[in-house]
């Protein structure tokens, strides 16, 4: 089975704080993306990936950044974290239609 | 773009008892993916649904996909507390997948 590993399930940090937040899988998956979900917003797009350092800016991008140095790994990085960053971060890697998603990091900044 | 309603918003039902969840799209679907998601947790994949008119089952779980291609249910038979959580349909764009905002589901013993 697929498996995509999110590196922390629990993360609080400070306002104004640099973090990351890391993904890998482990199937030589081309598409990676970032969701971020909240209640009554459902899943919303941040960033995906097709390839290796490439990017593609989804719904709401603003505030974010990623990196894509290796097949595997994709991460998320939010440049100055803010309150409103607040949410459950969930990472997915897909092979045609199938998507296999992360277990979630719930962040919270305070 | 593609939107997913999902329907009700939340649910809560006493244990054996059925129920459904619907999920309408305002564009055709050309696949329609049901997820399930414990609290606090990811995603996981039940079914998955392409052909108009197509029905899957898994144990208790029921999704159909109309012959329209343009709306999803899912029925669960008999409920049990394992089956509490929050329900998502999707459907693959272009680059991603889009998702409906989801149906949390109580089931009291």
């Amino acid at each position: 089975d697929v498996k995509v590993t999110q590196s922390s399930r629990y993360l609080v940090k400070r306002t104004g704080e640099k973090v990351f937040l890391e993904c890998v899988q482990d199937m030589d998956h081309e598409n990676m993306f970032w969701y971020r979900q909240d209640p009554g917003l459902g899943l919303r797009l941040i960033y995906f990936s097709y390839d290796v350092k490439m990017k593609e800016k989804g719904d709401i991008p603003e505030g974010y950044s990623v990196s894509r140095e290796k097949k595997e790994r994709f991460s998320l990085i939010l440049e100055s974290a803010s309150t409103n960053q607040t949410s459950m971060y969930l990472c997915a890697s897909r092979r045609d239609y199938g998507y296999t998603f992360g277990s979630g990091t719930r962040l919270t900044v305070v | 773009s593609q939107e997913l309603e999902q329907s009700p918003q939340s649910l809560i039902v006493q244990e054996g008892k059925n129920l459904t969840i619907n999920c309408t799209s305002s564009k055709t679907l050309y696949g329609l993916y049901w997820y399930k998601q414990k609290y606090g947790e990811g995603l996981i994949f039940l079914m998955m649904l392409q052909k108009g008119g197509e029905e899957k089952s898994h144990e208790k779980i029921t999704a159909k996909l109309d012959e329209k291609k343009q709306q999803s249910s899912l029925h669960i038979t008999a409920s049990q507390p394992s089956h509490a959580g929050i329900y998502l349909c999707g459907a693959p764009g272009n680059n991603d997948m889009r998702f409906g905002a989801g149906t949390r589901l109580t089931v009291k013993p």
